[in-house]
């Protein structure tokens, strides 16, 4: 069974532009979430998705939008770039979208110049 | 505000020998606990769970421990092997009334295993 995976894999934008990762999780999982990470950091939470539904939203600016597809696949878009998005993104899915293991995609390195 | 804790950025440990991994958390409310490895170039990977009604979960080689009173989580890893080389974070997500499950992830250790 294939895994989470998320595309591009490597991305550098100017700041400014506008970017869009996408994630396909595995196969029957309804729930997908988006994380931030941050050089030296933990993972820091953006959003959950459940049925197509947005479960939640973490402590990002509105520049920060995403959402579910009717096959449960997403997309985070991130609209006027700062140097600061510079980060490792990553998607996870999980089954139900409650308190279970979540399973990562490798993430997309996005860089701001 | 930093509400999960791992307070040794780095662990050096003999192969074969035990890793103890530490977590601190500050928010009485999270009742699921979970520990991720993560190799460079790789998103995270599931190690073992505990929830708050446990003190104890095992898995093979991986043994979590948590103490709810001193808000404490740690991972005993036993034998440690070389390629138990990795980051490792722990992660909490507390009890959800509005329907958001999330994760709140500590800043990780990095744990080197010497052959």
């Amino acid at each position: 069974d294939a895994g989470v995976t998320q595309s591009p894999t490597h991305l550098i934008k100017t700041r400014g532009q506008h970017v869009t990762l996408r994630c396909s999780p595995i196969s029957g999982h309804k729930s997908v979430s988006w994380y931030q990470q941050v050089l030296g950091q933990g993972p820091q939470f953006i959003f959950q998705y459940y049925e197509k539904e947005e479960r939640g939203r973490g402590n990002f600016p509105d520049r920060f939008s995403a959402r579910q597809f009717p096959n449960y696949s997403s997309e985070l878009n991130v609209n006027a770039l700062l140097l600061g998005d510079s980060a490792l993104y990553l998607c996870a899915s999980s089954l139900l979208g409650t308190n279970e293991k979540l399973f990562f995609g490798s993430g997309t390195q996005l860089s701001v110049l | 505000d930093q509400q999960v804790k791992q307070n040794s950025p780095s662990l050096s440990v003999q192969e074969g020998r035990i890793s103890i991994l530490n977590c601190d958390y500050t928010n009485s409310m999270f009742d699921y606990f979970l520990w991720y490895k993560k190799y460079p170039a790789e998103g995270p990977t599931f190690l073992i769970s505990i929830s708050s009604i446990k003190d104890k979960n095992e898995d093979g080689r991986f043994t979590v421990f948590l103490n709810k009173s001193a808000k404490h989580l740690s991972l005993h890893i036993v034998p440690s092997q070389p390629g138990d080389s990795a980051v490792y974070f722990c992660a909490a997500s507390p009890i959800s009334s509005s329907g958001t499950y999330k994760y709140i992830f500590g800043t990780g250790t990095r744990l080197k295993v010497l052959a």
